[in-house]
């Protein structure tokens, strides 16, 4: 079975705190994604990640950034954390795709973070 | 311009009857992917099924299947014999192969689905 972790369930930080999100993976695959979801807004990609070191800004990347140093681990930053982060935070990894199709991405249980 | 859209934002269904869950897409890529996804109250992202846009039937995985229709732009979800535990939001999604790089899902706002027993 894919299995993606998540480092936190919930998690509460203070305005204007550096706030690191941890995601990893155990199927060795390319791809890696951070999402975040809001009621009524659905999920929307922040960044993704194709390789390692390797990474491209999704719909929403303003506020964020990511590292990717390992390729079973992908991490989201919050730099300087504000109240319009609070929410549920989504990682997801999948195969890269090819000729043959698309490949579903698997993910994590989620992080909800509240910002105060 | 909304590329994925799911007019349905709650529904409630009697036990066993079949429901239908309403997916439209706005592309112009010829190759894409359509995904649908259940999020139960725990809050995990489970995928359902996946179809492609060169696929020549309809995706079928056990109880769910997705009635394609390419010309309207429609996916929607079709699940057979409800069950209390299908209750849960269900996502419609979208990769398009022009999107290059890592393929990045892009998902509509979700239907909540209620089965009442």
């Amino acid at each position: 079975d894919v299995k993606v972790t998540q480092s936190s369930r919930y998690l509460v930080k203070r305005t204007g705190e550096k706030v690191f999100l941890e995601c990893v993976q155990d199927m060795d695959h390319e791809n890696m994604f951070w999402y975040r979801q809001d009621p009524g807004l659905g999920l929307r990609l922040i960044y993704f990640s194709y390789d390692v070191k390797m990474k491209e800004k999704g719909d929403i990347p303003e506020g964020y950034s990511v590292s990717r140093e390992k390729k079973e681990r992908f991490s989201l930053i919050l730099e300087s954390a504000s109240t319009n982060q609070t929410s549920m935070y989504l990682c997801a990894s999948s195969i890269r795709s090819g000729t043959s199709g698309f490949y579903e991405q698997y993910f994590g249980p989620g992080t909800r973070l509240t910002v105060t | 311009a909304q590329k994925i859209t799911q007019t349905q934002p709650g529904m409630f269904v009697q036990e066993k009857e079949a429901v239908t869950l309403d997916c439209t897409y706005d592309t112009s890529d010829p190759s894409y992917g359509l995904f649908w996804y259940k999020q139960p109250s725990s809050g995990e992202m489970i995928f359902l099924i996946y179809q492609g846009s060169y696929d020549q039937q309809n995706a079928t995985e056990g109880r769910y299947s997705l009635n394609f229709q390419k010309a309207r732009k429609s996916a929607n979800l079709v699940i057979s014999a409800s069950q209390l535990g299908d209750s849960a939001m269900y996502f419609c999604a979208m990769r398009e192969f022009q999107g290059g790089g890592a393929d990045g899902l892009t998902f509509g706002k979700g239907t909540h689905l209620i089965i009442q027993p």
